[in-house]
């Protein structure tokens, strides 16, 4: 069974660009949720998708967002890149909404704003 | 809000050897659950341990076990007859059962294993 699949694995983007990342779950997973990863703030939760819904969002401005697709694959977008939005992003997917469910994780997308 | 605090940055250990690695939460939470990941140079976080709140019964799994104090906050990882391979950075981690689902990490220990 295929793992928690991001893409790209890295990213150069230029200061008021934006950006979309793609997370694909493990087969028949169909929560999926976003962290992202920097030496200063360490690991902070982004959002949580379900059954396409969004089911929780953390501290982050507006030009964080992202989707899910009916096929459990999301995406998650940021607009306007700013030079602290250089980071790991980490997508995680569990088989249910539960909070027994074991969250499985991807190797991240490395993005770097200049 | 649930904190997570993980007061050793680095920690080494021997091949071999144990190391416990340390790790404290607040929560006014009664049911929750908590995990240790660990995240290898190859940054895919992978889940070595998970405890439920409601279970008295310290989790093990191979070489890891936790020590688990509901009443003092506190979950430490034990690992045991430690391998190169365990060399990597150590994630503690809090998950609410309530409707803030999202994992709560704590900000890691490094961990080196010497030959």
């Amino acid at each position: 069974k295929a793992g928690v699949t991001q893409t790209p694995r890295y990213l150069i983007k230029t200061r008021g660009q934006q950006v979309t990342l793609s997370c694909s779950p493990i087969s028949g997973h169909r929560s999926v949720s976003w962290y992202q990863q920097t030496p200063g703030q360490g690991l902070q939760f982004l959002f949580e998708y379900f059954s396409e819904t969004q089911r929780n969002k953390g501290n982050f401005p507006g030009r964080f967002s992202g989707r899910q697709f009916s096929n459990s694959r999301s995406e998650m977008n940021v607009s306007t890149l700013e030079l602290g939005d250089s980071a790991l992003y980490l997508c995680a997917s569990s088989f249910s909404d539960r909070s027994s469910a074991e969250a499985f994780f991807g190797q991240g997308t490395r993005l770097t704003v200049v | 809000a649930q904190t997570v605090t993980q007061s050793q940055p680095e920690m080494s250990v021997q091949e071999a050897e144990t190391v416990t690695l340390s790790c404290t939460y607040d929560t006014s939470e009664s049911d929750y659950y908590l995990f240790w990941y660990k995240q290898p140079p190859s940054r895919q976080m992978i889940l070595v341990i998970r405890q439920e709140a409601y279970k008295q019964q310290n989790a093990t799994e191979n070489r890891f076990s936790v020590n688990f104090q509901k009443a003092a906050k506190s979950f430490s990882l034990k690992i045991s007859d430690s391998q190169l391979g365990d060399a990597a950075m150590y994630f503690c981690a809090y998950r609410s059962e309530g409707r803030a689902r999202q994992l709560t990490f704590g900000s890691g220990t490094q961990l080196t294993v010497l030959p």
